[in-house]
């Protein structure tokens, strides 16, 4: 079944403890990315990248990092978490380097619940 | 950068009427507008979009118009069903370069009562 899988899909940890979200496609799409979603705020990018070895910042990547090493994996990394990223988190992809668009829509992945104290 | 504003924030409508979502960008540069509904506890799902050398799109209960001059789009929702009731997102990128943002409204939550 074709998907984009997420883990954890629910993390609780204190403020401080360096923690990875994994995600991994199966549809050998080009582009992945990162969304947080918090309530009257919409999903806001954090990081994406349009291809292996190519990331670039979204409009909240204070705090997070990311890498892409293989196509398929897109993890990201809270090196010191803090209770501001309490949050629902989102990866997605879509087939191909150009971007969105419409021969190219994302597909999420089922989100991960993250809370920091 | 691009900038989405999406109204209104809740929506509550009766079985069977229609339901309006607007919204607002910033970067006239975009031509890309997808609209994604996300059910409770469920991931957001593309529902219909548009690109900007097209005014309106249909898809059965469902339409996009788009107002490239006022930089607004809108998702109608005809015959609305309970089912239907989830949160809506409008979201506007820029196709065709290596432009990788995609930019989301802040969501509209819809309710569609029996």
């Amino acid at each position: 079944e074709a998907q984009v899988t997420q883990n954890p899909r629910y993390l609780i940890t204190v403020t401080g403890k360096k923690l990875t979200v994994t995600c991994s496609q199966n549809m050998n799409h080009e582009y992945m990315s990162w969304y947080r979603q918090d309530p009257g705020l919409g999903l806001r990018q954090i990081y994406y990248s349009m291809n292996v070895e190519v990331t670039d910042k979204g409009d909240v990547p204070e705090g997070y990092k990311v890498s892409r090493k293989e196509k398929r994996n897109f993890p990201l990394i809270l090196e010191s978490p803090s209770p501001n990223q309490t949050s629902l988190y989102f990866c997605a992809s879509s087939p191909l380097a150009v971007g969105i668009s419409y021969n190219s829509p994302l597909h999420f992945g089922n989100g991960t619940r993250l809370t920091v104290t | 950068g691009e900038n989405v504003e999406q109204h209104p924030s809740t929506l509550s409508v009766q079985e069977g009427d229609s339901a309006v979502i607007k919204c607002t960008y910033s970067d006239s540069a975009s031509n890309y507008f997808p609209w994604y509904k996300q059910e409770l506890g469920k991931r957001p799902q593309l529902i219909i979009d548009i690109r900007s050398n097209v005014g309106e799109k249909k898809d059965q209960r469902i339409a996009v118009t788009l107002n490239k001059t006022a930089k607004h789009f809108s998702l109608h929702i005809t015959e609305t069903q309970p089912e239907d009731s989830a949160v809506y997102f409008c979201a506007a990128s820029l196709h065709g370069t290596s432009y990788g943002k995609l930019t989301f409204g802040q969501g509209t939550i819809l309710t569609v009562h029996p």
